[in-house]
């Protein structure tokens, strides 16, 4: 079955240390995206990629790294600048093209907590 | 500026009473618009995908329409698990020609037995 996993699913850390939660997809989508969800607020972009080896920040970026060494892959790393990183990652992927855009498809999430 | 507004925030309907949610958009050349369905705790669920005014897309008891300025999913006689948040999506072109995906905050439904 094609799709989008994430792990882990839940992930403890202390303060100070930096995490990577991964992502991994099988549709063959050359876009691929991460977004940090917070209760009462919607999805907010914190990096996206196009293409392998390229990627651009979204609106959130400071206190997050990722990289794009394989289309299959999109790791988003949380390091220890961000100072709230307690909150539900989601991944996505998506077609990229000039036409029609293709919908994005989420992976499960990944619940971050930093205490 | 592309944005995306939804109402209500939250819905509580009785089992069977119809009702519908709204998506209100401003785009400069609308490239698609996303609906999603969210349960708690997990990842959005893609429903469908509306490329231009008066399309329509159905699925079991929902049903998408969009004119030039919103759309609305319907909900026909809902059952409890249609209870989730229902999000809707635009594409906002980069000054690079890429993309990405403005979403609104969704509307939390409950559907009551």
């Amino acid at each position: 079955d094609g799709g989008i996993t994430q792990s882990p699913k839940y992930l403890f850390r202390k303060e100070g240390q930096n995490v990577t939660l991964s992502c991994e997809q099988n549709l063959n989508h050359d876009a691929m995206y991460w977004y940090r969800q917070d209760p009462g607020q919607g999805l907010r972009l914190i990096y996206y990629s196009q293409i392998v080896n390229d990627f651009q920040k979204g609106d959130i970026a400071e206190g997050y790294s990722v990289s794009r060494e394989k289309k299959e892959s999109f790791p988003l790393t949380v390091t220890s600048a961000q100072k709230n990183p307690t909150a539900f990652y989601l991944c996505a992927s998506s077609r990229a093209g000039r036409g029609r855009l293709g919908e994005q498809y989420f992976g499960p999430g990944t619940r971050l907590t930093v205490t | 500026e592309d944005q995306v507004t939804q109402s209500p925030e939250a819905l509580r309907l009785q089992e069977g009473e119809s009702s519908s949610l709204n998506c209100s958009y401003t785009v400069s050349g609308l490239r698609g618009l996303f609906w999603y369905r969210q349960d708690p705790g997990k990842g959005p669920e893609f429903l469908f995908t509306l490329y231009s005014a008066g399309e329509e897309k159905e699925k079991e008891r929902l049903k998408a329409t969009i004119t030039k300025k919103e759309s609305f999913l319907h909900i026909t006689a809902p059952k409890p698990e249609d209870s989730a948040t229902y999000l809707c999506a635009i594409p906002r072109r980069l000054t690079s020609g890429t993309y990405k995906y403005i979403f609104g905050t969704g509307t939390r439904l409950k559907v009551l037995a």
